[in-house]
């Protein structure tokens, strides 16, 4: 059975104290990892995707980075303004179109 | 329009009372999907469509959801007979291609009481 599991739950930072986060899946098959980002309240709104082991991609403090097993959302001196729950998903190749999510990592940032 | 719109915002419902969710997707993208967020975030995929075709319903729980994609017309979500466990977060969400990334509406909260 395909699964996306996020860790840690929950992460407090100090503003400025750089950290990673991390989604790993079991899939058949992967099309594509998805990085979103949640604040309250709110819909996910997208940041990052990835489609091969090896892509990297960045915005701002934030680098996406893709392996075949795992996925590194790292965040670089980070501010109070970047907390939030960040959100993986990832759209496989089995079954038909939709994305299978993580539960999330909850970041404080505090100043 | 540029974002995906959900209305209503809030939604509260008696046991046993129907409930009906809107969404418009962004101009343009032919594929709309519907997910549950329910406690700790955890989403759960209800249907897909690609233009007014059902694209996937497995998610579905077909006794009392139904869901529907009408040409000129915002997308729906009805839940017939609301239990108290139908209480969630109800997102929308639109993307222009089989595998383009999927961009979420603000989400309609729904209480059953």
């Amino acid at each position: 059975e395909d699964q996306v599991t996020q860790s840690p739950e929950a992460l407090r930072l100090q503003e400025g104290e750089s950290s990673s986060l991390n989604c790993s899946y079991t899939v058949s098959g992967l099309r594509g990892l998805f990085w979103y980002r949640q604040d309250p309240g709110k819909g996910p709104e997208f940041l990052f995707t990835l489609y091969s082991a090896g892509e990297e991609k960045e915005k701002e403090r934030l680098k996406a980075t893709l392996t075949k097993k795992e996925s590194f959302l790292h965040i670089t001196a980070p501010k109070p303004e970047d907390s939030a729950t960040y959100l993986c998903a990832v759209h496989t190749t089995s079954g038909t179109y939709k994305y299978i999510f993580g539960t999330g990592t909850r970041l404080k940032v505090l100043a | 329009g540029e974002e995906v719109a959900q209305t209503p915002k809030h939604l509260v419902r008696g046991e046993g009372q129907k409930a009906k969710l809107y969404c418009a997707p962004i101009k343009g993208h032919s594929y709309v999907f519907w997910y549950q967020q329910v406690l700790k975030n955890e989403f759960k995929f209800l249907i897909s469509f690609q233009n007014e075709n059902v694209f996937d319903e497995t998610g579905m729980p077909k006794e009392r959801f139904s869901a529907k994609c009408l040409p000129n017309s915002p997308c729906s979500l009805e839940i017939q007979a609301t239990k108290l466990e139908d209480s969630a977060v109800y997102f929308c969400a639109s993307s222009g291609g089989f595998l383009e990334t999927q961009y979420f509406g603000p989400g309609t909260r729904l209480l059953v009481l």
